[in-house]
């Protein structure tokens, strides 16, 4: 059974920091990896897809890596900004099929103050 | 990309009453899928739904609980029956796009049940 873990749970920084969340999985056979954002209440916001024969993907401020070998994804926010704050969630999607299931981890809870 | 609405954003129930929630695509797809969030935690399947044929469960989650009609290839509608408090959530409806295989949220809908 794939396990998604996110760590850290909760992370609070200054504006302008670069930081690091990360999503380690137990089941390296996986068909993509995604990154999403989820504000208090709201859906959920799809910010990078990873295929797993990629090694990484950049959109703007953000970049997120795979290793797939080592069961582990990076997504890294530059030049963090208030509008930042909200739940990053991690998911893997399970190898084999395109329609695999979708395993989510617990989200990174990133609050950026002025 | 896929555009996905909900109805109704938000509601307020009583215990042992029904809500039926509805989602819209502006795309055709194979699959629906729905979500569960409860309070303070990150997303768990309940169902899949193909159009023309019975919806499949994750373990934990039963038909007569939470009906699914999927009577198009861009309309589905999630029933949340005989509701308690425990059922308490926000409930997603979600699609993967064709190509890469990217997974859209919809807005979710926030239930609570008194």
């Amino acid at each position: 059974k794939q396990e998604v873990t996110q760590i850290p749970a909760a992370l609070s920084v200054p504006e302008g920091e670069n930081l690091v969340l990360n999503c380690s999985f137990t089941d390296s056979a996986i068909y993509n990896l995604q990154w999403f954002r989820q504000d208090p209440g709201k859906g959920l916001t799809s910010l990078l897809l990873i295929q797993s024969s990629q090694r990484e993907q950049t959109s703007g401020r953000l970049n997120a890596s795979l290793d797939k070998s080592s069961g582990r994804s990076t997504l890294y926010i530059a030049a963090s900004q208030p509008g930042d704050s909200a739940t990053y969630l991690c998911a893997v999607r399970a190898g084999g099929t395109s329609y695999g299931k979708l395993t989510f981890g617990q989200g990174t809870i990133l609050t950026v103050h002025p | 990309s896929a555009v996905i609405s909900q109805k109704p954003s938000r509601d307020i129930c009583q215990r042992g009453t029904s809500l039926t929630i509805q989602c819209q695509v502006d795309s055709q797809v194979t699959m629906m899928f729905w979500y569960r969030q409860q309070p303070g935690q990150s997303l768990t399947l309940i169902a899949t739904a193909n159009q023309g044929s019975e919806a499949t469960y994750e373990s934990g989650f039963v038909i007569d609980k939470f009906p699914i009609s999927r009577p198009n290839l861009t309309f589905s509608t999630l029933t949340v029956s005989n509701m308690s408090p425990e059922d308490s959530s926000i409930y997603l409806c979600s699609v993967v796009g064709q190509g890469v295989y990217e997974q859209y949220f919809g807005p979710g809908t926030r239930l609570t049940v008194t």
